[in-house]
């Protein structure tokens, strides 16, 4: 079973609508985040999270929120969806080890904003 | 500012070597990371070196770790198809921020 999952995995919505994406692990992490993959830009931070009551914002963070229900789940919100928001989402958590800090990533959610 | 970049596309050959690039800008970044991201998933780490590190080895992969010109590179020794997916180059100063590059995508022609 996947350590991180993301729900759904595709979804097309259209501008002005509110859409929540959301984030489940099973690692026990205590830092969670999300992240956009556009092509050749790389993964930009949108917000991240060092437990339940800790929320941060990342480097582009306008127009989304998010949610840390529990330790396991992190959903991000956009709150008015825009065309310019059609990208890749990854949700990943983080575990301090010999390595540094290593990310654990989820599969994926694929939005069109039409 | 904090920077990593890497060139879009390489095209290898099955069988010959591939070598990825990658330059950062934080000359107090502690740890650099390769991250693969195959077609439909999301990112795994593939290897890492600690900034004290010249050279890494693990089995097909060699990281070689230049810190006066701040550049990294994967090598990786007898391609496969298999390896056909976007490496990514990942910087991190020993905190929460981990700074991703825009991936290598690698084509591999049998």
């Amino acid at each position: 079973d996947a350590d991180v999952t993301q729900t759904p995995r595709n979804r097309i919505t259209k501008t002005g609508k509110r859409i929540m994406l959301e984030c489940s692990q099973t690692k026990g992490h205590d830092r969670m985040y999300w992240y956009r993959q556009d092509p050749g830009l790389g993964l930009r931070l949108i917000y991240y999270s060092f437990d339940v009551k800790d929320i941060n914002k990342g480097e582009i963070s306008d127009g989304y929120s998010v949610s840390r229900q529990a330790q396991a789940k992190f959903s991000l919100s956009l709150e008015s969806a825009i065309p310019n928001q059609t990208a890749l989402y990854f949700c990943a958590t983080s575990v301090l080890n010999r390595a540094g800090e290593t990310q654990y990533f989820g599969p994926g959610t694929r939005l069109l904003v039409l | 500012g904090e920077d990593v970049e890497q060139s879009l596309f390489l095209s290898v050959r099955e069988g010959d070597s591939s070598v990825i690039n990658c330059t950062y800008t934080d000359s107090s970044s502690t740890y650099l990371y390769w991250y693969k991201q195959e077609p439909g998933a999301g990112l795994q780490l593939l290897t890492y070196i600690f900034s004290n590190m010249d050279m890494k080895q693990d089995q097909r992969l060699t990281v070689l770790l230049n810190k006066k010109d701040k550049h990294l590179s994967l090598r990786i020794a007898d391609t496969q198809t298999g390896d056909s997916a976007i490496y990514f180059c990942a910087e991190n100063t020993g905190g929460f921020k981990t700074i991703f590059g825009a991936g290598t995508r690698l084509f591999v022609k049998a």
